[in-house]
This record gives C-alpha cells, structure tokens and sequence, in this order.
C-alpha cells in the first residue's frame, strides 16, 4: 500500500507569495496531523483533523497559516503570504482511529523563502 | 513546548556495539513512542510502550519505561551503519493531549 504522500518535496520561493503544501493520508486513515520541522524548535505539531473535521490548530503560528481537509484523502495547508522564518520541513502524517497512536509520516516538504 | 528530552543528543559508536539512547519527559503519559528518522525522510515509527508495560522489544530494539522516573530508554543491540539515523521519543500525555515528539538523538555508526 501507498504511504502518506506530500507534494511539493521542495519549493523555493520569494518572500511574499502563496505556498500550497499538499497531502494525501493512507487509506482508511481518519486522523491527519500538519507538523513543521526546524532546526531550532524540532518538530511541531501545527494542526491535526479527525475525520475531515480541524480538531485542534493551536499549533498554527499565524493568520498567515491556514489548513484544509476537503475530503478524507486530502488535506492542503497554505501560507500565504511566505515569509524566511516559514522556511522549514512540513510533515503530514497521519493514524488510524487515535489522534496519539502511531503515526504515518510522509517525506516531508522541504520550503525555503527567499 | 516538547514533552520529551532526548539524552545525548548526539552519539557516535562502532558498529557491532550496542546504543543506548534516553528519553525523559514531565508529565503523566498515556505511552511513549520511539521513531527514527533518516536524513533526508519522514519519521518512522520503531515501538510503543504504554505506560503499563516496562519493557518491550522488537528486533534489535528494546525499550524500557520507568513511569515513577519519567524516563524511557532505547536500545539497540549490535548495531549497523545503517542504523544511523536521528531517533525521537515521543509522548502522549493523556486526554484530549497531542503526541508531543523531543528534538532527537543523532546517531552515528562507523562502520
């Protein structure tokens, strides 16, 4: 079976413009998890939905960040606009029936804004 | 804020020895999750110990918990260069918490 699948795995862009992270969880999954990666504060949980629905998004830094689950194989989080201190690793993840079981990883979203 | 502390943060051995990596957290867990992580790539699930259980293996692989210490450690038994990769616990502190991963451990085996 297909793991979590994330696209783009790298985006460079400049300062100001649109981002667009895409996810596709593994089938039958119901909880899907947004986490940012960095050097300086390690993994961070942004986001995470249970059956399409945002749970909890007390991890998002700003306005600026805003998630989405249209459907249960799905799930975009945008920032817009990008600034430097956005540049990080952006993980999806996802689990089957708990929201603190094991977790699914994706290969992650590479982002540097210029 | 991270939930578990990863010790040491980064550790460098001989293939053919045995790792040892711990994690220490603060508050009441529900489990303890380790996940490795190659350069480069997502996280990988290893093992879970729920706060009942004390040991556990898999493989290589064993994991204490010591809830009256907060603490868990993580074994690896005669390991490969292909074993190096960053290592992080991670833990759920009960209802309605999120699992909360620590900074993680890198480890390096010289082949």
């Amino acid at each position: 079976d297909a793991g979590v699948i994330q696209s783009p795995r790298h985006e460079v862009t400049e300062m100001g413009q649109e981002v667009t992270l895409r996810c596709k969880p593994i089938s039958g999954h119901d909880y899907l998890f947004w986490y940012r990666q960095t050097m300086m504060r390690g993994l961070e949980l942004l986001i995470y939905f249970n059956n399409n629905v945002p749970i909890d998004d007390s991890g998002m830094p700003e306005d600026r960040f805003s998630a989405k689950m249209p459907n249960a194989s799905f799930s975009t989080l945008k920032i817009q606009p990008s600034e430097p201190r956005d540049s990080a690793v952006y993980f999806c993840a996802s689990s089957f029936h708990h929201r603190a079981g094991k977790l699914f990883f994706g290969e992650g979203s590479r982002l540097t804004v210029l | 804020s991270q939930q578990g502390e990863e010790d040491p943060q980064a550790l460098s051995i001989q293939e053919g020895e045995n790792a040892t990596m711990n994690c220490s957290y603060k508050t009441s867990i529900n489990n303890l999750q380790w996940y490795r992580q190659n350069s480069g790539r997502g996280l990988v699930h290893l093992i879970l110990i729920r706060s009942n259980e004390r040991e556990k293996h898999s493989g290589r692989l064993r994991v204490t918990l010591d809830t009256s210490k907060k603490s868990s450690s993580l074994l690896i038994t005669a390991s490969r260069a292909a074993d190096t990769a960053s290592y992080f616990c991670a833990t759920d502190g009960g209802a309605n918490s999120k699992l909360t991963f620590g900074k993680g451990i890198t480890l390096s085996v010289r082949p």
